[in-house]
C-alpha cells in the first residue's frame, strides 16, 4: 500500500451511528490529510494535521472529528451529525515542507455506505 | 477562498489521438501543480508535476504546461491508449499548506 494503509476497505454505517476510519503510515511523514470524494465533486478536504497533537478543519469538517496522538496515525470519525456520509474517503500524507514539492502519498481509500 | 477549476469534466478520444485537460487556479502564490490519475476504485497516483519556475515539463507521452501570468496549467497526453482511461485531477498547492484539487476529468480512450 505504498506505506500508507487505510482500513477497512468497505464500511457500512447505520443511521445514528458513529464510525471510525483508520489511516496509518510508516513513511515518517509529519503531515496527514483526509479527503472525501463524491462523483463529480473531486476531492474535498475534511481535516488535516501538520504535526502530532494538532489539526485544522478543512472545507467540509462539519460532522467529522479527528485525532493525532501519534505521528503514524490519523483516524477519522464520521459522527451521526454527518447527514450524508456515503462517499469514498481518502487519507494522504506528506513529509514536512515537501507537499509543495512532491505532493501527497494516498492510501487506498475506504468506501463508506449508510444502510 | 482558493479554487481550482478544471475542464472538461468528461473527455472521449479515439486511441492514438491527443487529449488536453485544462485547469485554472486563483491563488497567485501557488507554486506547485501536480496531476493525479485515478483508476476506478483505486487511489490517485501522481503522474507528473510542475513548479512555478518552469513553463513546461515532459515525461514520455505526457506533458504539462504552466502559464503563471494567466494562472492556468494544462495536461497533454499524446498517442492515447485504452489504459490511459481514468479520472485525472489537477491540483495547486495553497497558502494553507495543502493541495487544492480540481473536480476531475473522466477520460475515455476508445479502441
Amino acid at each position: 500500500d505504498g506505506g500508507i494503509t487505510q482500513s477497512p476497505k468497505y464500511l457500512f454505517r447505520k443511521e445514528g451511528q458513529n464510525v471510525t476510519l483508520s489511516c496509518e503510515q510508516n513513511l515518517n511523514h509529519d503531515a496527514m490529510y483526509w479527503y472525501r470524494q463524491d462523483p463529480g465533486q473531486g476531492l474535498r478536504l475534511i481535516y488535516y494535521s501538520q504535526i502530532v497533537n494538532d489539526f485544522q478543519k478543512g472545507d467540509i469538517a462539519e460532522g467529522y472529528s479527528v485525532s493525532r496522538e501519534k505521528k503514524e496515525s490519523f483516524p477519522l470519525t464520521v459522527t451521526s451529525a454527518q447527514k450524508n456520509p456515503t462517499a469514498f474517503y481518502l487519507c494522504a500524507s506528506s513529509a514536512a515542507g515537501t507537499a509543495a514539492y512532491y505532493g501527497y502519498t494516498f492510501g487506498s481509500g475506504t468506501r463508506l455506505t449508510v444502510v | 477562498g482558493e479554487n481550482v477549476e478544471q475542464h472538461p469534466s468528461t473527455l472521449s478520444v479515439q486511441e492514438g489521438d491527443s487529449a488536453v485537460i485544462k485547469c485554472t487556479y486563483s491563488d497567485s502564490a501557488s507554486n506547485y501543480f501536480p496531476w493525479y490519475k485515478q483508476e476506478l476504485g483505486k487511489r490517485p497516483q501522481l503522474i507528473i508535476d510542475i513548479r512555478s519556475n518552469v513553463g513546461e515539463k515532459k515525461d514520455q507521452r505526457i506533458a504539462v504546461t504552466l502559464n503563471k501570468t494567466a494562472k492556468h496549467f494544462s495536461l497533454h497526453i499524446t498517442e492515447t491508449q485504452p489504459e490511459d482511461s481514468a479520472v485525472y485531477f489537477c491540483a495547486a498547492f495553497g497558502s494553507q499548506g495543502n493541495l487544492i484539487f480540481g473536480k476531475g476529468t473522466k477520460l475515455s480512450v476508445k479502441p
